[in-house]
């Protein structure tokens, strides 16, 4: 099992160019997370998944889209990248979302950095 | 509001304990949690508890929790250099499409040798 991936790891970006960050899990979890870390603010929910088809907004959405047109994948889109989304983005899964205890499982990361 | 406390930062001696502290702020939740994270890599779970305990012990880990004052805490016995690592605390909030994860902002953990 390779757990929770992500690609790219590091990425650096112009303002106002577009990208999209690649997350994929081979656990067949119903439930995928995105989530940005900024230093002294933990990890912030950007968006999120509750199954394939199915997108929710989080904590701090504006500026990204994301799909989840596969189960085992969720997309996170920049269309016009700033140099507030500089950031580490991680992605997550949870078998289930719905139950009180809620494991997440966590990807590597992808350092961006937004000029 | 939802934020979780931690300190940000913790220096101990290789062998000392070291004492992570967290202030969460619902009442409502259910399983807290602890997460490690290495240098460069993604968060891992390192132990929850369940609301109902007090305190639950894994090998050299012992996390307290107080729910009168929401106060949960993570101690790891006889630290060594392979601890170093940002540690979070994170509290279940409820409601929606999916009950979500509030992460602490993080403490990070040096062992000096």
């Amino acid at each position: 099992n390779a757990g929770v991936t992500q690609t790219p790891k590091f990425r650096v970006l112009k303002t106002g160019q577009s990208m999209t960050l690649l997350c994929a899990q081979d656990m067949n979890h119903e439930y995928m997370y995105w989530y940005r870390q900024d230093p002294g603010m933990g990890l912030r929910l950007i968006h999120y998944s509750v199954g394939e088809g199915t997108t929710a907004k989080g904590e701090v959405p504006d500026g990204y889209n994301v799909s989840r047109l596969k189960k085992q994948n969720f997309l996170l889109g920049l269309e016009s990248a700033a140099p507030s989304q500089t950031s580490v983005y991680f992605c997550a899964s949870s078998r289930s979302g719905r139950s009180s205890y809620n494991e997440q499982f966590f990807g590597p990361g992808t350092r961006l950095t937004v000029l | 509001g939802e934020d979780v406390e931690q300190s940000l930062f913790l220096s101990v001696r290789e062998g000392d304990s070291s004492v992570i502290n967290c202030t969460y702020t619902d009442s409502s939740s259910t399983y807290l949690y602890w997460y490690k994270q290495e240098p460069g890599a993604g968060l891992q779970l390192l132990t929850y508890i369940f609301s109902n305990m007090d305190m639950k012990q894994d090998q050299r880990l012992t996390v307290l929790l107080n729910k009168k004052d929401k106060h949960l805490s993570l101690r790891i016995a006889d630290t060594q250099t392979g601890d170093s690592a940002i540690y979070f605390c994170a509290e279940t909030l409820y409601g929606g499409a999916t009950n979500k994860l509030i992460f602490g902002t993080g403490t990070l953990l040096a062992v000096q040798p």
